[in-house]
């Protein structure tokens, strides 16, 4: 265990569908992340939140929008996604600005759009 | 922006031997480095992270290298162990702000027992 916690583990969505994907950490941290990861690529950052402000859009298309109530809870709303949006979802927390590096991973949410 | 990539992506080796897994990165500017592993069916986890200001950085059973010359990182796992099984990323990034690393694409280690 991580301290980092998403869910659901798997999904599979239709493409007119609407879904939400949740991420919590009690960690403590300040810093939140939502990745995508395809088979055979990089990790891609989607955006990050900062003390709940969005500080990083990695020109993400509009089908998908993060929502950070607090520190420790962040979700990724997805509607209208097409098959190529099938991935494993990651999230992931750290703290920043305190000299330490490493981000703490979810287990991820397997996406498949069908 | 930076690029960050590895140079194989599968090695496989025998149980006790030493795994090196390699890396290399665009920008100079990076301040850190870092390696995760990735277990099938879970999330990267840390394992050793190393500063620009380092060449070598130990850890338990893993040693990272650093050559800011040719902008090379290397993972060293020694006694490798079927436990060790796993996607590798190195990731590097700057200071200031989130820490957002660049990750690299994953050399998939295999240990055979």
């Amino acid at each position: 265990e991580t301290g980092v916690t998403q869910t659901p583990r798997h999904l599979v969505m239709g493409m007119t569908n609407k879904k939400s994907l949740k991420c919590e950490q009690h960690l403590g941290h300040n810093a939140m992340y939502w990745y995508k990861q395809s088979a055979k690529k990089p990790l891609e950052l989607m955006f990050v939140y900062n003390f709940k402000e969005q500080t990083e859009n990695n020109s993400v298309p509009s089908r998908f929008s993060p929502e950070c109530p607090n520190s420790s809870h962040l979700f990724l709303h997805l509607h209208t996604l097409q098959p190529e949006d099938s991935a494993l979802y990651l999230c992931a927390s750290s703290q920043p600005g305190t000299g330490n590096t490493e981000a703490f991973f979810g287990q991820g949410t397997r996406l498949t759009v069908v | 922006g930076e690029s960050v990539g590895l140079h194989l992506p599968t090695l496989s080796v025998q149980e006790g031997d030493n795994s090196i897994i390699n890396c290399a990165y665009s920008n100079s500017a990076s301040d850190y480095f870092i390696w995760y592993k990735q277990e099938s069916g879970k999330g990267p986890q840390f394992i050793i992270d190393i500063r620009s200001n380092m060449d070598k950085r130990q850890g338990q059973r893993v040693t990272v290298l650093l050559n800011k010359t040719v902008k090379h990182l290397s993972l060293q796992i020694a006694a490798t162990q079927p436990g060790d099984s796993a996607v590798y990323f190195c990731a590097a990034g700057r200071e200031g702000g989130s820490y957002i690393p660049t990750f690299g694409r994953g050399t998939s280690l295999i240990v055979h027992p």
